[in-house]
């Protein structure tokens, strides 16, 4: 089955660029969507189809996909920003599925 | 308002069954593709099951071994999950989750959750 693989977490000091990646063979073939997930809530899409972002996500939140790796960057990171963040596709190669990442714990230092 | 409220769950013992609701508003439910995804304790997001519109099409995680059914009915814009022979690798938060219109891929629009907890 497809497997998706995130850093399990990432640290930075606020007003820098953090860069989560999401490895996954051949994903820059596939659509991929990231989630953000804080501490007791649902999770919201960020960027769906690789690079698009849905209204009211400021534009500091980006997205590639290339090759073997996605990339979630996030520029000038606030306190704000401290989240889990899950990378996702939907595999149909064989059959239909969803498929998550582990996620990736972002801490704002 | 879209929203989708999740209800059903609760402390169930090994072997048991439950069946989870959600209840849909604000938008055309009948048009939609539905999912369910669940969260372990601490853990991370793991997709359980997908239903098309019309309920054309029906696809479910493999390590859910046939256990698990999903369900919707449109005149009550509301979506199912049947759960039978829980084990305690099941206690989760249990979401609802509305797919994209365009192409069902991901997931935009989701209920707040509810508990599931398998437990002698």
């Amino acid at each position: 089955s497809y497997v998706l693989t995130q850093p399990p977490s990432v640290s930075l000091a606020p007003g820098k660029t953090a860069r989560i990646t999401c490895e996954g063979n051949n994903i820059g073939s596939k659509s991929v969507h990231w989630y953000q997930q804080k501490p007791g809530q649902a999770p919201v899409v960020i960027i769906y189809y690789d690079t698009d972002r849905p209204s009211g996500i400021p534009e500091r939140f980006s997205g590639s996909n290339s090759g073997n790796t996605a990339t979630l960057t996030i520029s000038r990171v606030e306190a704000g920003d401290e989240a889990d963040y899950y990378c996702q596709v939907w595999d149909s190669s064989i059959d239909h599925r969803g498929i998550f990442g582990g996620g990736t714990k972002l801490t704002v230092l | 308002e879209v929203q989708l409220v999740e209800s059903g769950g609760g402390l169930v013992k090994p072997g048991g069954s439950l069946r989870l609701s959600c209840a849909a508003s604000g938008f055309t439910f009948s048009i939609y593709n539905m999912n369910w995804v669940r969260q372990a304790p601490g853990k991370g997001l793991e997709w359980v099951s997908s239903i098309t519109a019309s309920s054309s099409y029906i696809y479910y995680a493999d390590s859910l071994k046939g256990r698990f059914t999903i369900s919707r009915d449109d005149a009550k814009n509301s979506l199912f999950l049947q759960m039978n022979s829980l084990t305690a690798e099941d206690t989760a938060v249990y979401y609802c989750a509305r797919a994209d219109y365009t192409s069902g891929s991901y997931f935009n629009v989701w209920g707040q959750g509810t508990l599931v907890t398998v437990s002698s």
